[in-house]
């Protein structure tokens, strides 16, 4: 497997634009992780889905964010409209189940909002 | 959620072992402890995870005391490319597959 493939690396964007960030898990894992980071807030957990049902988006910031799971190998992560305080990097990971399986993150996506 | 306790940043020279401590009081029976490595740029990588006693593997050990208050993840003999955040997770059946992160270690290796 390739892993977590994340696209696109990086993104710049203008204010009051829509972002959407896209995720493929790895084959067979039933969690997906949705992550921003930033040198301020650190690396927060934004919403995660069981088996392509969102589970917990109590960390999604406000309504500008919205994330899908159509199915178990794909998700978006949509901002709309953008502002520069959404620049950030955005992870995405995927794990087997609960327990405490081992997390396996993409390469995230770079994105400025300028 | 156990939370965790760790210090913000660590230093370190070249060849010497390095020992990063977490606190978390507040574990439950079922949960373990699991550690992170993230570098510059990348997403956080899984380096180890313990329930009870040592744990080790090519990577590091893990020590865990029998009240399970706290753990150490033991880096033998560091070279400047351990020079990364360490992320130490509290988590298990209970969380429902939730996963937060901390602060991290913000661990420097010199030369």
């Amino acid at each position: 497997d390739a892993g977590v493939i994340q696209s696109p690396r990086h993104e710049v964007t203008e204010m009051g634009q829509e972002v959407t960030l896209r995720c493929k898990p790895i084959s067979g894992h039933d969690y997906l992780f949705w992550y921003r980071q930033t040198m301020m807030r650190g690396l927060e957990l934004l919403i995660y889905f069981n088996n392509n049902v969102p589970i917990d988006d109590s960390g999604m910031p406000e309504d500008r964010f919205s994330a899908k799971m159509p199915n178990a190998s794909f998700s978006t992560l949509k901002i709309q409209p953008s502002e520069p305080r959404d620049s950030a990097v955005y992870f995405c990971a995927s794990t087997t189940g609960t327990g405490a399986p081992e997390a396996f993150f993409g390469q995230g996506t770079r994105l400025t909002v300028v | 959620l156990a939370k965790t306790t760790q210090p913000i940043s660590m230093d370190s020279y070249e060849g010497q072992e390095v020992n990063i401590t977490c606190s978390h009081n507040n574990i439950a029976t079922n949960d373990y402890i699991t550690w992170y490595q993230q570098f510059p740029s990348q997403g956080p990588r899984f380096i180890i995870q313990g329930y009870k006693t040592k744990v080790t593997n090519e990577v590091a050990s893990l020590f865990i005391p029998a009240d399970r208050k706290s753990s150490t993840l033991s880096l033998p003999r560091v070279s400047l490319s351990d020079t990364a955040v360490y992320y130490c997770l509290v988590g298990g059946d209970n969380q429902g597959g939730k996963l937060i992160f901390g602060q991290g270690t913000e661990l420097s290796v010199k030369p």
